[in-house]
């Protein structure tokens, strides 16, 4: 049972435009949604998080934004540059003040020149 | 601050063997996870502890177990080994906020 889900695999955009990727949840009991930043062979290295009772967080170019009664979550990139070219990784976490963070399967994000 | 370090970064073994690997979290940091991760189920939480207690644990094999030290570096391992066991091994630390900072991992290949 897939809780987090990233339908896209994949997304290509050029340089400077916005890049815009999508999260999809399943269950209500997350407190904390978080977004991740991969390379192969090397860990996730983190990005910008969200509590379940707001709906935007920014951080320079990253926003994320949580819609509840949608269960979805999106992480908007402005500008893209070339060195934003990686696996992003969608993260939720289970309510309760632990650790445990289920994570969506990736979207392969590149841009082009 | 130094980041999450990880030992060993490669290691080789076969089937049948046991392997433990090695997590050393961010300074003042007491909360230590690990995840593994393989190309067909992702990104998975194998388990947590805090002050040398396990919180919690994922859905797992008893095959895998961990601990916790007083210094807060922590240890996984994994016994009888399977192929199946191949996999990038990730240990993430936390202090007081959310936020889970990962090491660079270990990659674990089973022949």
């Amino acid at each position: 049972d897939q809780q987090v889900k990233q339908n896209s695999p994949s997304l290509s955009v050029q340089e400077g435009r916005i890049s815009i990727l999508n999260c999809d949840y399943t269950n209500s009991m997350f407190d904390y949604f978080l977004w991740y930043k991969k390379y192969p062979a090397e860990g996730p290295t983190f990005l910008i998080s969200i509590s379940s009772i707001k709906d935007k967080n920014e951080d320079g170019r990253f926003t994320v934004f949580l819609n509840k009664s949608a269960k979805h979550l999106s992480l908007h990139i402005v500008p893209s540059q070339p060195g934003d070219s990686a696996v992003y990784f969608c993260a939720a976490r289970h309510t309760g003040g632990g650790n445990k963070l289920t994570f969506g399967t990736g979207t392969q994000l590149k841009v082009e020149l | 601050k130094a980041g999450v370090t990880q030992t060993p970064r490669y290691l080789i073994k076969t089937r049948g063997q046991q392997v433990t690997l090695s997590c050393s979290p961010i300074s003042g940091h007491r909360s230590v996870s690990w995840y593994q991760q393989t190309p067909g189920q992702g990104l998975q939480f194998l388990f947590e502890y805090f002050s040398e207690t396990q919180r919690n644990k994922g859905n797992f094999p008893g095959r895998f177990s961990g601990r916790q030290f007083s210094n807060s570096r922590s240890e996984m391992n994994v016994s009888t080994l399977e192929l199946g066991d191949s996999a990038l091994y990730l240990c993430a630390s936390r202090g007081r906020a959310v936020t889970q900072y990962f090491g660079p991992g270990t990659r674990l290949t089973v022949l």
